[in-house]
């Protein structure tokens, strides 16, 4: 893996079902990885900021975990609703020599909630 | 506001005109970002200042692309010779240093 990698491209669920879908990247120089929630008409807003491996967050009936060894992160939504439908993006934070950090977005999981 | 900025919000202009973006970060926050991000596409990496220098500007397509931060808050992102393939939705985000970002709505921008 070069770059970040998000899968499924898509995806669509009935209210009340769980879905998770994957973050991929590159497990070298690895600093941090952050999930942002994009919903149409606004701007990203940040989810999760992890940073350790075998970190596992919870906001609400959102949850995400992190593997660093294996380079990847599931974000996991219990209880589908509506309001869930947004694009999901992950970003990596890698050093990329020195004192230098880059943020890598992956091209985002669009997520569709029908009631 | 307490947020991040960004002016204008929508722009129109013509093939070959030059345009500038504007972002005003969120008071305090040391690095900024440029993000491009195209339809279907998630947010496309172009510049990253920490301070008033680019820490990194590999994402910049090329050198009719240039942004700058003089006073290490408000920046400028500056389109020469505009082309059509660069319309696209430009957005800024600041943070603390490898904090999470705070994006602003961001800057349409439509070549014709």
């Amino acid at each position: 893996i070069l770059n970040v990698e998000q899968s499924p491209q898509s995806l669509h669920v009935q209210e009340g079902d769980s879905t998770n879908f994957t973050c991929s990247f590159p497990s070298s120089n690895f600093y941090a990885l952050h999930w942002y929630r994009w919903e149409t008409a606004k701007s990203p807003e940040a989810l999760f900021v992890m940073t350790l491996n075998g970190d596992e967050k919870k906001k609400g009936r959102i949850s995400a975990t992190l593997n660093t060894k294996e380079g990847y992160s599931y974000l996991y939504i219990k209880g589908s609703q509506p309001e869930d439908s947004a694009t999901y993006l992950c970003a990596f934070y890698r050093n990329s020599g020195g004192s230098n950090y880059k943020l890598t977005f992956g091209k985002g999981t669009l997520l569709t909630v029908n009631p | 506001g307490a947020g991040v900025s960004q002016t204008p919000s929508n722009k129109v202009t013509e093939k070959g005109k030059y345009v500038e973006l504007r972002c005003d970060p969120i008071s305090g926050h040391t690095a900024l970002y440029w993000y491009r991000q195209s339809l279907g596409q998630g947010p496309e990496f172009l510049i990253y200042f920490q301070g008033t220098g680019a820490a990194d500007d590999s994402g910049l397509p090329n050198d009719r692309f240039f942004a700058v931060r003089p006073e290490g808050s408000v920046s400028t992102l500056k389109i020469q010779r505009t082309e059509r393939g660069d319309s696209a939705v430009y957005l800024c985000a600041s943070s603390h240093f490898l904090g999470e970002l705070f994006f602003g709505e961001g800057s349409r921008l439509t070549v014709l």
